[in-house]
């Protein structure tokens, strides 16, 4: 596609829930990245992919959260056991290279909300 | 560990005058990059303007620049002729080039809100 796409855009789910929420990169970008961002604050940073694998989880909170992207282009991020603290904005980003070079091209997120 | 700080919650701007946001950084790095973000409430992050640590002059992008003091470790953002379209959150960012696994993830600030008085 065009640009980064997530679905869904919006979703609502009761505490102690499963969640997935996906995120389709731009076509060819081997780079991809999700953050979250709760309300009122800057997004942070929760796994790195690079291709099928994932160079760097070390933002994921806890083992409740977990990430895949088995074919190296739509990631699915899971969220076991949700809980109201987990409401937020999640964000996807891909990028060309992965270095430092490589644009970030973000999608426009999908907003949880753990009632 | 890299943090970014972003004193201004919001600011406000009467249209066609020009505005400056403010960024502090701390890093022990001499190589990196910085950037600003805007993100309108479609939510979507849109890149406004990048720099590089270790080029001296301020980056510029049309409407759009930046005063890079890299000793006081200051990024700040001024938009001029401000436009009714620059309303938006405004986020700035750091981004690593140094360590082998450099994933070149973004650490982001808290964001300035950016109001634009007709």
């Amino acid at each position: 596609g065009a640009g980064v796409s997530q679905t869904p855009s919006n979703k609502v789910t009761e505490k102690g829930k499963y969640v997935e929420l996906r995120c389709d990169p731009i076509s060819g970008h081997t780079a991809l990245y999700w953050y979250r961002q709760s309300l009122g604050q800057g997004p942070e940073f929760l796994i790195y992919f690079q291709g099928t694998g994932a160079a760097d989880d070390s933002g994921l909170p806890n083992d409740r959260f977990f990430a895949v992207r088995p074919e190296g282009s739509v990631s699915t991020l899971k969220i076991q056991r949700t809980e109201r603290g987990d409401s937020a904005v999640y964000l996807c980003a891909s990028s060309s290279t992965g270095g430092v070079i490589g644009e970030l091209f973000f999608g426009e997120g999908s907003r949880l909300t753990v009632l | 560990a890299q943090t970014v700080t972003q004193s201004q919650p919001e600011m406000s701007v009467q249209e066609a005058e020009t505005v400056t946001l403010s960024c502090t950084y701390d890093t022990s790095e001499s190589d990196y990059y910085l950037f600003w973000y805007k993100q309108p409430p479609s939510r979507q992050m849109i890149l406004v303007i990048r720099q590089e640590a270790y080029k001296q002059q301020n980056a510029t992008e049309n409407r759009f620049s930046v005063n890079f003091q890299k000793a006081a470790k200051s990024f700040s953002l001024k938009i001029s002729d401000s436009q009714l379209g620059d309303a938006a959150m405004y986020f700035c960012a750091y981004r690593s080039v140094r360590g082998s696994g450099n994933t070149g993830k973004l650490i982001f600030g808290q964001g300035t809100t950016l109001q634009v008085k007709p």
